[in-house]
């Protein structure tokens, strides 16, 4: 069956360049979320939409980061003008659950470097 | 502050038997779930378990059960009967439920497990 896909896989960025990072969830799961996953560490969120609804993007590190779910589907993170610190990789859950207290169905992840 | 403490960086196991992964919690809302994913090297995050702030009984599923200890904050996963494909980093987690919370998934920073033969 068809899961949370994500593409790019991998992406290797100059610093400076401008990255967009694609989430497909899975049909019909409503919440969308992203997550932040560094080298050795556990994912730290980034933001939550339910629907086309970015009701929470307290995550986000700085206002490089930009999110967008126009149709409540499809999900793209934009990452502005990217620096070696946003080297991770990102992560796309999705759930049928609103808020958050249902299970989390993860996507492969983007590895993201930034060179 | 960190919400949620895995203080095993490492866990090693001898296949067929159980093992148990610490975990603790810090939060003052009354309303929260806890979840437990598994990471093999691949990368993805498999879903585990999950326990209610409010139910009465420990989780399970399988040959996982979560060990609910709530005045102590703690929730511990335990795997039965380990097997190599065990072998993986594994993440405890937390949702908050309270109105002022957000949506965030709040997570531990990972027990690497090595089951071997």
């Amino acid at each position: 069956g068809a899961g949370v896909s994500q593409s790019p896989r991998y992406k290797v960025a100059k610093r400076g360049q401008d990255v967009a990072l694609r989430c497909d969830p899975i049909s019909g799961h409503v919440s969308l979320f992203w997550y932040q996953q560094a080298l050795g560490q556990g994912p730290e969120f980034l933001t939550y939409f339910q629907n086309e609804a970015q009701l929470d993007k307290s995550g986000l590190p700085s206002d490089r980061f930009f999110a967008e779910r126009p149709e409540g589907s499809v999900s793209t993170l934009k990452i502005q003008r990217t620096q070696q610190e946003d080297s991770a990789v990102y992560l796309c859950a999705s759930s049928l659950e609103l808020g958050g207290f249902g299970e989390q169905y993860f996507g492969p992840g983007t590895r993201l470097t930034v060179t | 502050a960190q919400k949620i403490t895995q203080t095993q960086p490492g866990m090693f196991v001898q296949e067929k038997e159980a093992v148990t992964l610490d975990c603790t919690y810090d939060t003052s809302d009354p309303s929260y779930g806890l979840f437990w994913y598994k990471q093999p090297s691949s990368g993805e995050m498999i879903f585990l378990i999950y326990q209610g702030s409010y139910d009465q009984q420990n989780a399970t599923e399988g040959r996982y059960s979560l060990n609910f200890q709530k005045a102590r904050k703690s929730a511990n996963l335990v795997i039965s009967a380990s097997q190599l494909g065990d072998s993986a980093m594994y993440f405890c987690a937390m949702r908050e439920g309270g109105s002022n919370s957000g949506y965030a998934l709040n997570f531990g920073k990972g027990t690497s497990l090595l089951v071997t033969p």
